[in-house]
C-alpha cells in the first residue's frame, strides 16, 4: 500500500520567514496531494491540493510543488504568521469518488511573534 | 451548516467496556471515514463507508465496528474497550456527487480514554 513520509516533525520559524514542508510518497498511482491544517482542539481543514497532471499551485502566500518523478511534493508558507502556527497533514490518494487518503505524520509549525 | 458533527466530544471509559460514537453530516455526502489520531502517526483510517447500508474496514480496524443505516450517520462501536484504543477520533465525510473534489470534511473529534 502507500506509504507518506514527512518531514520535518516539528519546525519553528519567526514571523515573515518562510516554512517548508516536505513529504514523498510510494505509490506512483497515487495521483491527488492535499494538505491539511489542524488547529489545537479542531479537525484537519485542507487549505491546499495538487494533482499529478501540475506541478504548482499557488494560493496567496501558500504553494505546493510535485515532482511525479522523485515521487516528493512540498508545501511552502511564506511570510509566516503568527495565525499559521497548527500542525499540517499531508496526504497521497487516488482521486475519484471514494478517497482512500494516506497521511503523513504531520509537522507541527510554531510561527514566533 | 454544521458541517460533521460528532458526538461525544469527550468519554473516559474503564477496561472491557462499551460504548459508541456519533458522527453526522449534513452535506449529502456519500463517502463516511472514521480515523484515529495517535502522537507521531498521523491519521489513520479505522473503517469507512461509501453508501447507506455499506461498511468496510481500514487500515486499523481490530477492535471496532461501524454501521450506515442513514446516509447522514455513521456510527463507530467499542465493544470491549482497551487501553490501546485511548486516542482522539475523527469522522470525515467526502463527495458530493456533484463536484469534482477529493477534499475530506472532518468533525473536530472526540478524545476516548479507556483506564
Amino acid at each position: 500500500g502507500e506509504n507518506v513520509e514527512q518531514h520535518p516533525s516539528t519546525l519553528s520559524v519567526q514571523e515573515g520567514d518562510s516554512a517548508v514542508i516536505k513529504c514523498t510518497y510510494s505509490d506512483s498511482a497515487s495521483n491527488y496531494f492535499p494538505w491539511y491544517k489542524q488547529e489545537l482542539g479542531k479537525g484537519p481543514q485542507l487549505i491546499i491540493d495538487i494533482r499529478s497532471n501540475v506541478g504548482e499551485k499557488k494560493d496567496q502566500r501558500i504553494a505546493v510543488t510535485l515532482n511525479k518523478t522523485a515521487k516528493h511534493f512540498s508545501l511552502h508558507i511564506t511570510e509566516t504568521q503568527p495565525e499559521d502556527s497548527a500542525v499540517y497533514f499531508c496526504a497521497a490518494s487516488i482521486s475519484g469518488g471514494y478517497q482512500k487518503v494516506t497521511f503523513g505524520t504531520g509537522t507541527k509549525l510554531q510561527v514566533i511573534p | 451548516n454544521a458541517g460533521v458533527t460528532q458526538t461525544p466530544k469527550f468519554r473516559v471509559l474503564k477496561t472491557g467496556q462499551s460504548m459508541t460514537l456519533l458522527c453526522a453530516q449534513d452535506m449529502n455526502h456519500e463517502y463516511m471515514y472514521w480515523y484515529r489520531q495517535d502522537p507521531g502517526m498521523g491519521l489513520r483510517l479505522i473503517h469507512y463507508s461509501v453508501g447507506e447500508g455499506t461498511t468496510a474496514k481500514g487500515e486499523v480496524p481490530d477492535g471496532y465496528n461501524v454501521s450506515r443505516l442513514k446516509k447522514q450517520n455513521f456510527l463507530l462501536g467499542l465493544e470491549s474497550a482497551a487501553p490501546s484504543q485511548t486516542s482522539v477520533y475523527f469522522c470525515a465525510s467526502s463527495w458530493d456527487l456533484g463536484a469534482n473534489t477529493g477534499e475530506l470534511f472532518f468533525g473536530e473529534g472526540s478524545r476516548l480514554t479507556v483506564l
